[in-house]
């Protein structure tokens, strides 16, 4: 099974900066990494798709590349909504995994 | 507009047995594959199942293969797991979620609100 990395844990930034966060994963998945945002309480909400595809009614802000095995999300200047968990996640032959997610706090 | 609702979630004892389903609006159920998503509260995000459109092909994770089925009813709308031979591992909320895989690649562009499974005695 792949498994998904992703990096930092937990994210410490304030409104306005530009953040990243990485996604690795075990073995190539071509470009089929997807994004998603989750707020307490609430399901996941698509991002990202096909790895650097931005999902309709999604702010321009977010944005995603890589392909292979190095994935990465990027907000390009943090709004007071964007504090959440952020997840990647693969799909390889028959088979899906998520990261372990990204806490994104005030700092 | 697209709707998911999940429900049979609750209490049950290890060992035990339940069935989840998620009843489907807003769009054409029988041309997208379908998922369930758990998740531990507090905890990530693990996939647990796929099945394709007209229900002739599903997948598993590792941890819930020969103990969980996927199925679905068409004419119904409605997308179900069965889970038997329940652990309190297996306790979380369960999504269901759709896939865009006919469409356009593997990802999930709407979820359910989830419905809690609490496996304890």
């Amino acid at each position: 099974d792949i498994q998904m990395t992703q990096s930092p844990s937990t994210l410490s930034a304030s409104v306005g900066d530009r953040v990243t966060i990485t996604c690795r994963a075990s073995q190539s998945i071509s470009s089929w990494l997807a994004w998603y945002q989750q707020k307490p309480g609430k399901a996941p909400k698509l991002l990202i798709y096909k790895a650097s595809s931005l999902e309709s009614g999604v702010p321009s802000r977010f944005s995603g590349s890589g392909s292979g095995t190095e994935f990465t999300l990027t907000i390009s200047s943090l709004q007071p909504d964007d504090f959440a968990t952020y997840y990647c996640q693969q799909y390889n032959s028959h088979s899906y995994s998520f990261g372990q997610g990204t806490e994104l706090e005030v700092k | 507009e697209v709707q998911l609702v999940e429900s049979g979630g609750g209490l049950v004892q290890p060992g035990g047995s339940l069935r989840l389903s998620c009843a489907a609006s807003g769009f054409t159920f029988s041309s997208y594959w379908m998922h369930w998503v758990r998740q531990v509260p507090g905890k990530g995000l693990m996939w647990v199942s796929r099945i394709n459109n007209d229900g002739s092909s599903t997948d598993y994770a590792d941890s819930v293969k020969g103990r969980f089925t996927i199925s679905r009813d068409n004419t119904k709308n409605t997308l179900y797991l069965q889970l038997n031979t329940l652990r309190a591992e297996d306790t979380a909320v369960y999504y269901c979620a759709r896939d865009q895989a006919v469409v356009r690649g593997y990802d999930f562009d709407y979820w359910g609100q989830g419905t809690l499974v609490t496996v304890s005695s």
